[in-house]
């Protein structure tokens, strides 16, 4: 079955940039919507963004205009990149698939699969 | 942003109980509303989609209702492997979670 897995620099330093990757396995990035979703320590879940197998993207309006995500088809994994980062960028971040179910004739978005999650510290 | 008010924030319950956590948003989604499982150190886990469809896999003693603004989760009986954090998750637009209801042992 598809498993998904992060893998990235585990520290990064005050304004630079992070950048994450997850590898697809057991399957392929050439359909559904794949998406970025983070967890700062104590806190809730926060989505990041997603990418469509078409290569459009959709991302959270506060983080916008520092995030980029990106897919590499023919190697079956998708990529993460936040600029400016600072220590509240500090949590666990986990990829995911969100292969769009249907539900009667309509498709209802859902993150089914997920990473096991990276810890990406922030600091200097 | 649509806006996710999960509640409680937490709850103690003993193995075999019936817990209910209710999910509220501040614009009508229709069915767009999904409930996760995470426990520590874990992926979260698709419980329910579309709000009231069980995820293959998942045990039937986990249910959703509602649409429009409110939603419900509820666990019919209590099982041991069951105390996580619970999560809402609207998908209308711009997909935000709920702050999570961390369901604990009484």
């Amino acid at each position: 079955q598809v498993q998904l897995q992060e893998s990235g620099p585990g520290l990064v330093k005050p304004s630079e940039t992070l950048s994450l990757t997850c590898t697809v396995s057991g399957g392929s990035i050439s359909s559904d919507s794949w998406g970025w979703i983070r967890q700062p320590p104590g806190k809730g879940l926060e989505w990041i963004g997603y990418i469509h197998y078409s290569g459009s993207t959709n991302y959270n309006p506060s983080l916008k205009s520092r995030v980029t995500i990106s897919e590499d088809t023919f190697k079956k994994h998708f990529s993460l990149k936040l600029s400016s980062v600072t220590a509240a960028d500090t949590a666990v971040y986990y990829c995911a698939r969100d292969p769009g179910i249907a539900v009667a004739g309509t498709s209802y978005g859902a993150f089914d699969i997920w990473g096991q999650g990276t810890m990406v510290t922030v600091s200097s | 942003d649509i806006q996710m008010t999960q509640s409680p924030s937490s709850l103690s319950a003993s193995v075999g109980d019936r817990v209910t956590i209710t999910c509220r948003t501040s614009q009508s989604i229709s069915s767009y509303l999904n409930w996760y499982q995470h426990k520590p150190g874990k992926a979260p886990k698709l419980l329910i989609y579309a709000a009231s469809s069980l995820q293959s896999g998942v045990p039937s003693r986990f249910s959703g209702s509602g649409s429009g603004t409110d939603f419900t989760l509820t666990i019919s009986s209590l099982q041991p492997e069951d105390f996580a954090t619970y999560y809402c998750q609207q998908s209308y637009i711009n997909p935000t979670f709920g702050q999570g209801t961390k369901v604990e042992i009484k």
